[in-house]
C-alpha cells in the first residue's frame, strides 16, 4: 500500500498519561502535516515538516505537544500529561508536488 | 472564527436530487481542495483547483473555483446514497501555500 498510514488507529488513555502516535507518509512526499479534528469541525493545522525540519507550529500546539520527523520519513506526535480536552482525531497528511495533500486514516484519542 | 465558511452545514436529500455546496472566504487562496470524509476515517481528496474560474468535472461532481480565488462550489448531479459523507473544502494560503485552512464541512445524507 502506498498511502499514508497511521498507528495506532485508536487510543484510550487516562488523564495525565503520555501518548505517542506515528505517521508513515507516502514515500516520495517530503512535506508532512499533523492536524487535529474534533467532532463536527474541519481539521485544524497543528504543525508541518519539510523533510526533517519542523517549519511551522500552530498556537494550538501547547508545550505538552511535540512532533518529530528524525530522518525525514516517518513522524511521531507525542502528547504529554494528556487532558480530556485532548480527545480528538489526530490526522497526518503528506504532500507531494504541487498541491496534492493526502491524509491517513487518523488516530482517534480518548482521554478518560 | 473559520477562515473558510461552508454552507449549508447539513443537507439531507433524496436519491436522484441535485445539490450544491458552497465554500466562501474573504481571503484569496493559491489553491483549493475538496475532500470527502466518512465517520472514523481520514479525509479523501476529491479535487484540487488552482486557477481562478477553473471548472473541473469528475463524473457526477462539478467543482468550480471563483474568479477571485476566494470561493468555490461543489455540485453533485443525481446524488446517490454512496455520496453520503462530510464534504470539506481546504484552501492553501496565498503567501504561505504550505498551510491549509479547512472549512467546518457540509454533512450530506442521501436517502435511498
Amino acid at each position: 500500500d502506498t498511502g499514508v498510514s497511521q498507528n495506532p488507529r485508536h487510543k484510550i488513555t487516562k488523564r495525565g498519561q503520555n501518548v505517542t502516535f506515528r505517521c508513515d507518509p507516502i514515500s516520495e512526499h517530503n512535506r508532512l502535516y499533523w492536524y487535529r479534528q474534533t467532532l463536527g469541525q474541519g481539521p485544524e493545522f497543528l504543525t508541518y515538516f519539510q523533510n526533517e525540519a519542523q517549519l511551522e507550529k500552530s498556537r494550538l500546539l501547547s508545550d505538552r505537544f511535540s512532533a518529530e520527523r528524525p530522518k525525514g520519513s516517518f513522524s511521531t506526535l507525542e502528547i504529554q500529561r494528556t487532558e480530556q480536552g485532548d480527545s480528538a482525531m489526530y490526522l497526518c497528511a503528506s504532500r507531494g508536488w504541487p498541491e496534492t495533500q493526502y491524509f491517513g486514516p487518523g488516530t482517534r484519542l480518548l482521554v478518560l | 472564527t473559520q477562515l473558510l465558511e461552508q454552507s449549508p452545514q447539513f443537507l439531507s436529500i433524496q436519491e436522484g436530487e441535485n445539490l450544491t455546496v458552497y465554500c466562501n472566504s474573504s481571503s484569496v487562496f493559491s489553491s483549493l481542495q475538496w475532500y470527502r470524509q466518512e465517520p472514523g476515517e481520514g479525509p479523501v481528496l476529491l479535487v484540487t483547483v488552482v486557477t481562478g474560474g477553473e471548472v473541473k468535472k469528475l463524473k457526477r461532481l462539478t467543482f468550480q473555483f471563483g474568479d477571485a480565488r476566494k470561493d468555490s462550489s461543489l455540485h453533485i448531479t443525481a446524488a446517490q446514497p454512496g455520496d453520503t459523507g462530510l464534504y470539506l473544502c481546504a484552501g492553501a494560503g496565498r503567501y504561505n501555500f504550505n498551510k491549509f485552512y479547512f472549512g467546518s464541512g457540509t454533512k450530506l445524507n442521501v436517502k435511498p
